[in-house]
Protein backbone atom coordinates (compact mmCIF):
# COMPACT_ATOMS: atom_id res chain seq x y z
CA UNK A 1 0.00 0.00 0.00
CA UNK A 2 0.99 3.60 -0.16
CA UNK A 3 2.53 5.78 2.92
CA UNK A 4 2.10 9.19 3.02
CA UNK A 5 3.35 10.45 6.68
CA UNK A 6 4.07 13.49 8.72
CA UNK A 7 7.55 14.20 10.48
CA UNK A 8 5.89 16.44 13.46
CA UNK A 9 2.05 15.12 14.66
CA UNK A 10 1.96 18.46 16.44
CA UNK A 11 3.70 21.63 16.16
CA UNK A 12 3.22 25.03 17.82
CA UNK A 13 4.29 28.24 16.61
CA UNK A 14 3.20 31.72 17.77
CA UNK A 15 1.21 34.19 15.97
CA UNK A 16 2.51 36.41 12.82
CA UNK A 17 5.23 33.43 12.52
CA UNK A 18 5.85 31.11 9.24
CA UNK A 19 4.88 27.40 9.84
CA UNK A 20 6.70 24.74 7.82
CA UNK A 21 4.41 21.31 7.86
CA UNK A 22 6.41 18.38 6.37
CA UNK A 23 5.37 15.33 4.65
CA UNK A 24 6.90 11.98 3.10
CA UNK A 25 5.30 10.17 0.36
CA UNK A 26 6.94 6.84 -0.27
CA UNK A 27 5.43 6.05 -4.03
CA UNK A 28 7.58 7.88 -6.51
CA UNK A 29 4.76 6.71 -9.30
CA UNK A 30 3.00 10.21 -7.50
CA UNK A 31 2.55 12.95 -9.87
CA UNK A 32 -0.26 15.26 -7.95
CA UNK A 33 -0.73 16.12 -4.18
CA UNK A 34 -2.61 18.09 -2.39
CA UNK A 35 -2.40 19.59 1.10
CA UNK A 36 -6.10 19.90 3.16
CA UNK A 37 -6.50 21.91 6.31
CA UNK A 38 -9.26 20.12 8.86
CA UNK A 39 -10.84 22.39 11.60
CA UNK A 40 -12.29 20.57 14.70
CA UNK A 41 -16.09 19.43 13.71
CA UNK A 42 -15.56 20.15 9.40
CA UNK A 43 -14.21 18.18 6.81
CA UNK A 44 -11.33 18.61 5.00
CA UNK A 45 -10.57 21.89 2.65
CA UNK A 46 -8.68 22.38 0.04
CA UNK A 47 -5.91 24.37 0.75
CA UNK A 48 -3.01 23.91 -2.18
CA UNK A 49 -2.19 21.32 -4.95
CA UNK A 50 1.25 20.80 -6.78
CA UNK A 51 2.24 18.36 -10.16
CA UNK A 52 4.83 15.88 -9.91
CA UNK A 53 6.13 18.97 -12.93
CA UNK A 54 6.40 21.74 -10.87
CA UNK A 55 8.73 21.93 -7.27
CA UNK A 56 7.08 24.90 -5.84
CA UNK A 57 3.35 26.26 -5.89
CA UNK A 58 2.44 29.28 -4.08
CA UNK A 59 -1.28 30.47 -3.10
CA UNK A 60 -2.26 33.23 -0.77
CA UNK A 61 0.18 33.02 2.63
CA UNK A 62 0.75 29.18 1.48
CA UNK A 63 3.51 28.07 -0.51
CA UNK A 64 4.26 24.14 -0.96
CA UNK A 65 7.24 22.59 -2.00
CA UNK A 66 8.22 19.53 -3.39
CA UNK A 67 11.63 17.41 -3.39
CA UNK A 68 11.19 14.36 -6.15
CA UNK A 69 14.67 13.28 -4.87
CA UNK A 70 13.81 12.49 -1.10
CA UNK A 71 9.84 11.95 -2.24
CA UNK A 72 9.06 14.95 0.64
CA UNK A 73 6.36 17.66 0.30
CA UNK A 74 5.60 20.54 2.49
CA UNK A 75 3.34 23.12 3.28
CA UNK A 76 4.37 27.18 4.40
CA UNK A 77 1.90 29.21 5.87
CA UNK A 78 3.19 32.75 6.23
CA UNK A 79 2.57 34.75 9.02
CA UNK A 80 -0.02 32.07 10.83
CA UNK A 81 -2.75 33.23 12.08
CA UNK A 82 -5.53 31.84 14.74
CA UNK A 83 -7.66 30.78 11.86
CA UNK A 84 -5.15 28.46 11.45
CA UNK A 85 -4.76 26.12 14.11
CA UNK A 86 -6.43 22.73 12.73
CA UNK A 87 -5.34 19.45 11.61
CA UNK A 88 -3.26 19.49 7.98
CA UNK A 89 -2.62 16.40 6.44
CA UNK A 90 -1.57 15.94 2.68
CA UNK A 91 -2.60 13.60 -0.14
CA UNK A 92 -0.66 11.46 -2.87
CA UNK A 93 -2.03 9.35 -5.99
CA UNK A 94 0.31 6.56 -6.10
CA UNK A 95 0.15 5.08 -9.32
CA UNK A 96 -3.16 5.19 -9.43
CA UNK A 97 -5.08 8.45 -10.96
CA UNK A 98 -8.76 7.73 -9.34
CA UNK A 99 -7.45 7.69 -5.71
CA UNK A 100 -5.69 9.82 -3.51
CA UNK A 101 -3.98 8.21 0.02
CA UNK A 102 -4.09 10.27 2.88
CA UNK A 103 -1.38 11.00 5.46
CA UNK A 104 -2.49 11.07 9.30
CA UNK A 105 -1.90 15.12 9.94
CA UNK A 106 -0.22 17.21 11.79
CA UNK A 107 -2.33 19.49 14.06
CA UNK A 108 -0.77 23.47 14.27
CA UNK A 109 -1.47 24.94 17.15
CA UNK A 110 -1.11 28.94 16.98
CA UNK A 111 -0.33 30.52 19.94
CA UNK A 112 -1.73 34.20 20.73
CA UNK B 1 -18.01 22.78 1.88
CA UNK B 2 -21.78 23.55 1.86
CA UNK B 3 -22.17 21.55 -1.84
CA UNK B 4 -21.24 18.35 -0.13
CA UNK B 5 -24.08 17.69 2.19
CA UNK B 6 -24.35 14.74 4.82
CA UNK B 7 -27.21 13.17 6.98
CA UNK B 8 -26.88 12.71 9.92
CA UNK B 9 -24.62 14.80 11.01
CA UNK B 10 -24.09 12.78 14.27
CA UNK B 11 -25.88 8.96 15.17
CA UNK B 12 -25.67 7.03 17.84
CA UNK B 13 -26.97 3.37 17.72
CA UNK B 14 -26.68 -0.50 18.54
CA UNK B 15 -24.65 -3.40 17.50
CA UNK B 16 -26.59 -5.05 15.01
CA UNK B 17 -28.76 -2.54 13.62
CA UNK B 18 -28.47 -1.30 9.90
CA UNK B 19 -27.50 2.16 9.48
CA UNK B 20 -27.80 4.17 6.03
CA UNK B 21 -25.51 7.31 5.91
CA UNK B 22 -26.56 10.16 3.16
CA UNK B 23 -24.87 12.43 0.62
CA UNK B 24 -25.55 14.60 -1.66
CA UNK B 25 -23.80 17.38 -4.15
CA UNK B 26 -24.52 20.30 -5.65
CA UNK B 27 -21.33 20.42 -7.31
CA UNK B 28 -21.86 18.18 -10.52
CA UNK B 29 -19.57 16.00 -10.21
CA UNK B 30 -19.63 12.64 -11.34
CA UNK B 31 -17.00 10.93 -8.76
CA UNK B 32 -18.16 10.57 -5.12
CA UNK B 33 -16.17 8.91 -2.57
CA UNK B 34 -16.93 7.29 1.25
CA UNK B 35 -14.08 7.32 4.06
CA UNK B 36 -13.97 6.75 7.43
CA UNK B 37 -11.54 8.40 9.76
CA UNK B 38 -10.12 6.90 12.62
CA UNK B 39 -8.37 9.18 15.94
CA UNK B 40 -4.69 9.41 14.90
CA UNK B 41 -5.10 7.51 11.45
CA UNK B 42 -5.53 9.06 7.94
CA UNK B 43 -8.74 8.80 5.84
CA UNK B 44 -9.05 5.28 4.87
CA UNK B 45 -11.45 4.61 1.16
CA UNK B 46 -14.38 2.56 1.75
CA UNK B 47 -16.35 2.99 -1.31
CA UNK B 48 -16.09 5.20 -5.00
CA UNK B 49 -18.16 5.63 -7.90
CA UNK B 50 -17.32 7.42 -11.19
CA UNK B 51 -20.94 7.42 -12.20
CA UNK B 52 -24.45 5.75 -11.28
CA UNK B 53 -23.50 2.18 -12.78
CA UNK B 54 -19.99 1.97 -11.14
CA UNK B 55 -19.04 1.09 -7.56
CA UNK B 56 -15.77 0.08 -6.80
CA UNK B 57 -14.15 -1.12 -3.37
CA UNK B 58 -11.40 1.06 -1.66
CA UNK B 59 -9.48 -0.72 1.14
CA UNK B 60 -11.99 -1.37 3.40
CA UNK B 61 -15.47 -2.35 2.04
CA UNK B 62 -16.02 -5.21 4.65
CA UNK B 63 -18.35 -4.56 6.75
CA UNK B 64 -20.30 -1.94 4.26
CA UNK B 65 -22.43 -1.34 1.21
CA UNK B 66 -23.34 1.86 -1.50
CA UNK B 67 -25.65 2.93 -3.51
CA UNK B 68 -25.21 5.86 -6.24
CA UNK B 69 -29.13 6.68 -6.89
CA UNK B 70 -28.41 9.70 -8.86
CA UNK B 71 -25.38 11.19 -9.75
CA UNK B 72 -25.74 13.92 -6.93
CA UNK B 73 -27.01 11.28 -4.55
CA UNK B 74 -24.32 8.77 -2.85
CA UNK B 75 -25.46 6.43 0.35
CA UNK B 76 -23.53 4.26 2.75
CA UNK B 77 -24.98 1.23 4.63
CA UNK B 78 -23.59 -0.45 7.31
CA UNK B 79 -25.62 -3.56 7.38
CA UNK B 80 -25.09 -4.62 10.64
CA UNK B 81 -23.28 -2.40 12.55
CA UNK B 82 -20.53 -3.17 14.85
CA UNK B 83 -18.90 -1.17 17.94
CA UNK B 84 -15.69 -0.77 15.78
CA UNK B 85 -16.87 0.80 12.74
CA UNK B 86 -17.55 3.96 15.00
CA UNK B 87 -15.47 6.47 13.58
CA UNK B 88 -15.95 9.84 10.90
CA UNK B 89 -17.63 9.07 8.04
CA UNK B 90 -16.70 11.34 5.23
CA UNK B 91 -18.57 11.62 1.53
CA UNK B 92 -16.27 13.72 -0.94
CA UNK B 93 -16.52 14.17 -4.81
CA UNK B 94 -14.30 15.22 -7.81
CA UNK B 95 -15.09 16.29 -10.96
CA UNK B 96 -12.02 14.37 -13.10
CA UNK B 97 -8.89 12.32 -12.10
CA UNK B 98 -6.22 14.63 -10.94
CA UNK B 99 -8.58 17.08 -9.13
CA UNK B 100 -9.06 17.37 -5.74
CA UNK B 101 -11.36 16.10 -3.79
CA UNK B 102 -14.10 18.48 -2.26
CA UNK B 103 -15.45 17.22 1.19
CA UNK B 104 -18.93 17.21 3.30
CA UNK B 105 -18.10 18.01 6.97
CA UNK B 106 -18.91 14.35 8.30
CA UNK B 107 -20.85 11.96 9.88
CA UNK B 108 -19.89 11.03 13.33
CA UNK B 109 -21.01 7.73 13.95
CA UNK B 110 -21.40 5.99 17.85
CA UNK B 111 -22.10 2.40 17.72
CA UNK B 112 -22.69 0.67 21.36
Amino acid sequence: GESVGLHLPTLSVQEGDNSIINCAYSNSASDYFIWYKQESGKGPQFIIDIRSNMDKRQGQRVTVLLNKTVKHLSLQIAATQPGDSAVYFCAENGDNFNKFYFGSGTKLNVKP
Amino acid sequence: DADVTQTPRNRITKTGKRIMLECSQTKGHDRMYWYRQDPGLGLQLIYYSFDVKDINKGEISDGYSVSRQAQAKFSLSLESAIPNQTALYFCATSGQAGQPQHFGDGTRLSIL
